[in-house]
């Protein structure tokens, strides 16, 4: 099916490790997203790209990397992980350049999300 | 900084109307809308509403924006099991969007 695609669903971690969340779309969507999740602050922004090649940290930054290693994917990487890290973490892409997702035609389509548990 | 409050939960009948409450803080926001997360699925965009405009209705979706206390609201007319989701409220503007929590419906039959 057509979407945003996450991988893993699932995930535990010792606080040190490092692993990458991956997330890859089929609809040559220029821009792409990645938001973690966490009660009582809504969706917080980490990292986008507006384009294949370009990245600009969002509002939650630190900690993580990204990579827009073609116009399908973006993945995001935590070096070093942390229990403070434990979210659930969204990908989401658009169709547009920014964030005017209440526009149909340039709305965010988001995956399923990533369960993340650092211990 | 900018900030989308929601009620956490909201359990409702099947068939009486369902009323999802926001509030936000950025009073530059130009867009206020919803998105809709099924079990299982991504969030999808579900309405929105223009800063400028006190109501739209959109089949059983009536969006409700009062201005002056930054208060959005979403009701469903005749609500259905399968309406049952998490629904994300959210503002924004040409270089920013911030969600919500997120509010968790449950329609029991």
């Amino acid at each position: 099916n057509a979407g945003v695609t996450q991988t893993p669903k699932f995930q535990v971690l010792k606080t040190g490790q490092s692993m990458t969340l991956q997330c890859a779309q089929d609809m040559n969507h220029n821009s792409m997203y990645w938001y973690r999740q966490d009660p009582g602050m809504g969706l917080r922004l980490i990292y986008y790209s507006a384009s294949e090649g370009t990245t600009d940290k969002g509002e939650v930054p630190n900690g993580y990397n990204v990579s827009r290693l073609n116009k399908r994917e973006f993945s995001l990487r935590l070096e070093s992980a942390a229990p403070s890290q434990t979210s659930v973490y969204f990908c989401a892409s658009s169709a547009g350049t920014g964030h005017r997702f209440w526009v149909p035609g340039t709305e965010a389509f988001f995956g399923q999300g990533t369960r993340l548990t650092v211990v | 900084g900018e900030d989308v409050e929601q009620s956490l939960f909201l359990s409702v009948r099947e068939g009486d109307s369902s009323v999802i409450n926001c509030t936000y803080t950025d009073s530059s926001s130009t867009y206020l809308y919803w998105y809709k997360q099924e079990p299982g699925a991504g969030l999808q965009l579900l309405t929105y509403i223009f800063s400028n405009m006190d109501m739209k209705q959109d089949q059983r979706l009536t969006v409700l924006l009062n201005k002056k206390d930054k208060h959005l609201s979403l009701r469903i007319a005749d609500t259905q099991t399968g309406d049952s989701a998490i629904y994300f409220c959210a503002e924004g503007n040409a270089g920013k969007s911030t969600f919500g929590d997120g509010t968790t419906l449950t329609v029991k039959p």
